[in-house]
């Protein structure tokens, strides 16, 4: 079974500054991965997408992507305390599913 | 937007009571699931459906049951409730072209407390 491994567990950050998500895949299958955040008490939402090795940005996130390592990374710019919440990476392979990791509690300091 | 409601929203039910969650949505998207999420981990696959009438098995699925009657609703059955069934469970739509999955809608969530 496919195994999606996140670190850090949770991350402090001050507001402003840059904070770092890593997550890697155990499955070479994998081709496409997903970047959900979701506050507390609420749903999971997505935030982006990768499937291309290279790196993606929109606004104040940035996600790269190393195919051959199976290792994307999600970084957040100038962060915000509205960007505190748990960070979820989920893995899709040919199989239509999705494979979520345990998250990244991301806390963001005034 | 994409509509995916869940009934209830907050459920408690008694070991060994039967218990269905449902949900319904309005995006007309083929792929449904069903996930768990429990404190500290994260979205755990139960069953998904490709479609009315069918469904498959998740990563966990001993102990859940699923029904697909229709493009729009989905449901989760406990046949016998356990404590250990205590969570979290969230709903998504979404569709999938050539196994490749896309992105995917989440309802509101129910809370399930099992005593």
């Amino acid at each position: 079974q496919q195994k999606v491994q996140q670190s850090p567990e949770s991350l402090i950050v001050p507001e402003g500054g840059m904070a770092s998500l890593n997550c890697t895949s155990s499955d070479r299958n994998v081709d496409y991965f997903w970047w959900y955040r979701q506050h507390s008490g609420k749903s999971p939402k997505m935030l982006m997408s990768i499937f291309s090795n290279g790196e993606k940005e929109e606004g104040r996130f940035t996600v790269h992507l190393n195919k051959a390592s199976l290792h994307t990374s999600l970084h957040i710019r100038d962060s915000q305390p509205s960007d505190s919440a748990l960070y979820l990476c989920a893995a899709n392979t040919n199989t239509g599913k999705l494979t979520f990791g345990d998250g990244t509690v991301l806390t963001v300091k005034p | 937007e994409a509509a995916v409601t869940q009934s209830p929203r907050n459920k408690v039910a008694v070991t060994g009571g039967k218990v269905t969650l449902s949900c319904n949505q309005t995006n007309n998207h083929n792929n449904m699931y069903w996930y768990r999420q429990d404190t500290g981990h994260g979205l755990r696959l139960i069953h998904y459906s490709y479609g009315a009438g069918s469904t498959e098995k998740g990563d966990i699925p001993d102990g859940y049951k699923a029904s697909r009657p229709s493009q729009e609703n989905f449901s989760l059955i406990l046949e016998l409730a356990t404590p250990s069934q205590t969570s979290v469970y969230f709903c998504a739509s979404g569709d999938a072209l050539g196994g490749r999955s896309y992105e995917q809608y989440f309802g509101p969530g129910t809370r399930l407390t099992v005593l």
